[in-house]
């Protein structure tokens, strides 16, 4: 099925441990993206990606890793879990630049629900 | 940087009613956009609809249509003929420029929780 798809949807680990939350898109868009959405802090950007082997950090990148080797997945890392990483992370992916008349919505994947123990 | 309010943290409507959902922003940009997004108890984020700021017409997707006052920093969301499907929380959210790559994040309302009661 078209769209995109992140697995797993739910995931329990403890602190210390690496875990890698997987996005897959099927749209072949350029930008992809990492949220993460807390209680009290709504959507906050993890990291972006404007295109395969691009990657910038957004507003909380501190203990997360990601990369980009093809154009359709982004994974997210995070190298050694803390509890304060406990969350819903969802994955997102656009078509590119907006400005002017261009809507370049981005649209969201699932979700994945972590708790780190 | 931009802002967005949405200054109703719950909502309820009868079946088949409609409602009005309020966002209002703040933003310097003369060209901006505006997106509604609902979130089931599920937990999927839904794109619903997209307003431009120069867009000439209010934005309408079926059932989903947005009373967009520029001059107000309006972008309210208006939904006809409830139904119980549309119980959830509703996000407004405005692109804003990242400092690198050209990119755009979304930055978000806190949401309403709109409850439909048969």
């Amino acid at each position: 099925d078209a769209g995109i798809t992140q697995s797993p949807r739910y995931k329990i680990t403890e602190t210390g441990r690496q875990v890698t939350l997987m996005c897959h898109q099927t749209w072949s868009h350029s930008y992809m993206f990492w949220y993460r959405q807390d209680l009290g802090h709504g959507l906050r950007l993890i990291y972006y990606s404007a295109a395969a082997d691009i990657t910038d950090k957004g507003e909380v990148p501190d203990g997360y890793v990601v990369s980009r080797s093809k154009t359709e997945n982004f994974p997210l890392t995070l190298e050694s879990a803390t509890r304060s990483q406990t969350s819903v992370y969802f994955c997102a992916s656009s078509e590119g630049l907006a400005g002017g008349l261009t809507k370049n919505i981005q649209y969201f994947g699932a979700g994945t629900r972590l708790s780190v123990l | 940087a931009q802002k967005i309010t949405q200054t109703q943290p719950g909502m309820f409507v009868q079946e088949k009613e409609a409602v009005t959902l309020v966002c209002t922003y703040d933003t310097s940009d003369p060209s901006y956009g505006l997106f509604w997004y609902k979130q089931p108890s599920s937990g999927e984020m839904i794109f619903l609809i997209y307003q431009g700021s120069y867009d000439q017409q209010n934005a309408t997707e079926g059932r989903y249509s947005l009373n967009f006052q520029k001059a107000r920093k309006s972008a309210n969301l208006v939904i006809s003929a409830s139904q119980l499907g549309d119980s959830a929380m509703y996000f407004c959210a405005m692109r804003e420029p990242l400092a690198q790559g050209g990119s755009e994040k979304l930055v978000f309302g806190k949401g309403t929780k709109l409850t439909v009661n048969p």
